[in-house]
């Protein structure tokens, strides 16, 4: 099985600006979860989706949202971006058949905000 | 309020010599717990889960965890260290049941093997 593939692998934008970032989870896995990786912060939560629906949301600001499509394929936007939204944000699927699956992670994309 | 606390920031071990890492969690009913590691530039990786049963876990690579309840612990061990192990490191817990069904993770602990 191909694994959780995320696009774009690199960004760089400028404060202001919004950006859309995607992940493909692995085929059969129905849940999708977002992280945002800092150095000094660790790996902080975002939101979680499953079939479509948000489950979970972290302690982020309204700027930061997401969605998940038909075939569990999630996307996260950022918008009006902050010099501090600089990070590695990590995409992670799992199959969820009651919270006791493992997570399988992307690449991430690494964003840097100018 | 669920949290996991990863005491160490950093962890120094010999070649060949035994390693843990520590991990503690306090959830408000029954945990599921894992471990995961990140490689220098590569994703994070599943190593090990608890979710019932035997209270040793056995994962990856040659790493185990124990589930301690009493303790509220589950670290991760491995006999004999590799050079190749030195990553950072990851605990995290999910409370089933607690109304918060989310992972909660450690802030990472990283584990440096000198030759």
């Amino acid at each position: 099985k191909a694994g959780v593939t995320q696009t774009p692998r690199y960004l760089i934008k400028t404060r202001g600006q919004q950006v859309t970032l995607s992940c493909s989870p692995i085929s059969g896995h129905r849940s999708v979860s977002w992280y945002q990786q800092t150095p000094g912060q660790g790996l902080q939560f975002l939101f979680e989706y499953f079939s479509e629906t948000q489950r979970n949301k972290g302690n982020f600001p309204g700027r930061f949202s997401g969605r998940q499509f038909s075939n569990s394929r999630s996307e996260m936007n950022v918008s009006t971006l902050e010099l501090g939204d600089s990070a590695l944000y990590l995409c992670a699927s799992s199959q969820d058949s009651g919270g006791h699956n493992e997570q399988f992670f992307g690449p991430g994309t690494r964003l840097t905000v100018l | 309020a669920q949290s996991v606390a990863q005491p160490e920031d950093q962890v120094n071990v010999a070649e060949g010599n035994p390693l843990t890492v520590k991990c503690t969690y306090s959830v408000s009913g029954n945990p599921y717990l894992f471990w995961y590691v990140q490689y220098p530039n590569r994703g994070l990786q599943f190593l090990l889960k608890y979710i019932t049963g035997d209270n040793l876990v056995k994962g990856s690579y040659g790493f185990e965890a124990e589930f301690n309840k009493s303790q509220t612990s589950f670290h991760l061990k491995k006999p004999s260290a590799l050079v190749s192990d030195s990553a950072l490191y990851f605990c995290a817990v999910r409370d089933i049941g607690g109304s918060n069904y989310q992972l909660i993770w450690g802030a990472g602990t990283k584990l440096i093997i000198k030759p």
